[in-house]
């Protein structure tokens, strides 16, 4: 079964600290991954995409990795804001399998 | 949010009532898609639309109905056989569809209608 795992399911961190979230996929075929922020109550909005092909994408503070053989990727985010704090969640868009997403809480 | 705009923001429904939600997008987008997300679950595929006049089912699509009479439209209607209605929907586009395809373009999302069963 095609599926999206998310962890952890929530993170508490300290404002300007670093974190990684992760996302393993089982899906098959797999050609590319997305990863979402979605703010409480509001639409997810897209912070990157990774291919199979590529290993790491940066937009600004967020880093995204990908390794196709263990089918894991992971999302890290430097310097932590506290507009931060939303939920991120991953896709696997050929099957568009959603994760459950990762609730990250940054505090001040 | 882009785009797209969904409307009511909250939506009340009592049982054994029919409901409809609205999507309508500017992006003059060819595919369009409705979700339902659930607390602790990833978002589910209900039904999607690559083109005016046509629409697939997704992955929960009982007891929920959809039109695509125009390109920007794209309403989503709860009947009474849906079971558990009570969700978070989200309305989203796409240049060309992307399920099944795996392509690149990127999926817009709507702001999200909550639907409350009293």
């Amino acid at each position: 079964k095609n599926q999206v795992e998310q962890s952890p399911q929530s993170l508490i961190i300290l404002e300007g600290k670093n974190c990684t979230l992760q996302c393993n996929y089982t899906v098959s075929p797999f050609s590319n991954l997305r990863w979402y922020k979605q703010d409480t109550g509001r639409g997810p909005v897209s912070l990157t995409i990774m291919t199979f092909s590529e290993n790491t994408k940066s937009n600004g503070r967020y880093t995204a990795t990908l390794d196709a053989d263990t089918k894991q990727s992971s999302l890290h985010i430097t310097a932590s804001q506290l507009s931060d704090s939303a939920s991120y969640i991953c896709v696997a868009v050929n099957d568009m399998r959603f994760g459950a997403g990762t609730r990250l809480t940054v505090k001040p | 949010d882009g785009g797209i705009t969904q409307s009511p923001k909250y939506l009340f429904r009592k049982e054994g009532q029919n409901v409809t939600l609205s999507c309508e997008q500017n992006l003059n987008h060819d595919a369009m898609y409705w979700y339902r997300q659930d607390p602790g679950q990833g978002l589910r595929l209900i039904y999607y639309s690559q083109i005016v006049n046509d629409f697939q089912k997704g992955d929960i699509a009982e007891g929920y109905s959809v039109s695509r009479e125009k390109k920007e439209s794209f309403p989503l209607t709860v009947t009474s056989a849906q079971k558990n209605p009570t969700a978070f929907y989200l309305c989203a586009s796409s240049i060309d569809l992307l399920v099944g395809t795996g392509g690149f373009n990127e999926q817009f999302f709507g702001p999200g209608t909550r639907l409350t069963v009293l």
